[in-house]
C-alpha cells in the first residue's frame, strides 16, 4: 500500500518570504502522480500544483515550485514571496493512473502553514 | 471555486438518530468520493462511486452507506449515528480521464459532532 508522510505537523513564514513545505511517499509504482492540496479554514480544498512522476522537470505555478526526487521518493513544495493568502492546511497527496485497489487519492497528514505579517 | 456543494456545513446531532449528508455536483462527473478527515490527521477515502448504480468501500472501513442514483449526487447515511462517527466529511469529485489525470474537486465539507 501506499504511504504519504509530511514530517511537518505546522511550519511559520514571514510575509514575503520563502518556505518549503516536505513530503515523502512510498510506493512500488513507477507510474503515479502526486499533488499539493491547500485548504484554507473553512473552505474547500483546491489544488495548488501536479507532478508526474513520468517528467523529470520539476512543476511550477507562479509562486509554487516543486521539488520531485523521484529516486528518493521525496516532493517537496517551495512557496516564494509569502502572501497572508497562502496560510492554509497544505496537504501532498499520490494517486496512481488507474486508481487500483479502492480507488482514490492517498494523503499525508498535512502541514499547517502560518504566515506572519 | 468548484461546483460541488455538500450540506450541512455542520451538524450536532444525538446518538442512535440516522443522519444523512448530502454532496452534489454539478460537473457531471462520473467519479465520486467519500472522505473522512479526523482533526491533525490525514484523509481516508472511506466510499467512492466510479458512476450511477457503482458504490465501492474505501481504505477506512466505516459504518456509513452511500448510493449513486443519479450521476450528480452522492449522499451518505449513517443509520445510528454515535460518539465515534464526530469527524469530518469531505466529498470530491473527477472527471471521467481522457488522458492524463487531472485533479479532484472537493465540497467545503461537513462537520459532524455526535454528543
Amino acid at each position: 500500500a501506499q504511504t504519504v508522510t509530511q514530517s511537518q505537523p505546522e511550519m511559520s513564514v514571514q510575509e514575503a518570504e520563502t518556505v518549503t513545505l516536505s513530503c515523502t511517499y512510498d510506493t512500488s509504482e513507477s507510474d503515479y502522480y502526486l499533488f499539493w492540496y491547500k485548504q484554507p479554514p473553512s473552505r474547500q480544498m483546491i489544488l495548488v500544483i501536479r507532478q508526474e512522476a513520468y517528467k523529470q522537470q520539476n512543476a511550477t505555478e507562479n509562486r509554487f515550485s516543486v521539488n520531485f526526487q523521484k529516486a528518493a521518493k521525496s516532493f517537496s513544495l517551495k512557496i516564494s514571496d509569502s502572501q497572508l493568502g497562502d496560510a492554509a492546511m497544505y496537504f501532498c497527496a499520490y494517486r496512481t493512473p488507474r486508481g487500483g485497489g479502492a480507488d482514490g487519492l492517498t494523503f499525508g497528514k498535512g502541514t499547517h502553514l502560518i504566515i506572519q505579517p | 471555486e468548484a461546483d460541488i456543494y455538500q450540506t450541512p456545513r455542520y451538524l450536532v446531532i444525538g446518538t442512535g438518530k440516522k443522519i444523512t449528508l448530502e454532496c452534489s455536483q454539478t460537473m457531471g462527473h462520473d467519479k465520486m468520493y467519500w472522505y473522512q478527515q479526523d482533526p491533525g490527521m490525514e484523509l481516508h477515502l472511506i466510499h467512492y462511486s466510479y458512476g450511477v448504480n457503482s458504490t465501492e468501500k474505501g481504505d477506512l472501513s466505516s459504518e456509513s452507506t452511500v448510493s449513486r442514483i443519479r450521476t450528480e449526487h452522492f449522499p451518505l447515511t449513517l443509520e445510528s449515528a454515535r460518539p465515534s462517527h464526530t469527524s469530518q466529511y469531505l466529498c470530491a469529485s473527477e472527471p471521467r480521464p481522457r488522458g492524463p489525470y487531472t485533479e479532484a474537486f472537493f465540497g467545503q465539507g461537513t462537520r459532524l459532532t455526535v454528543v
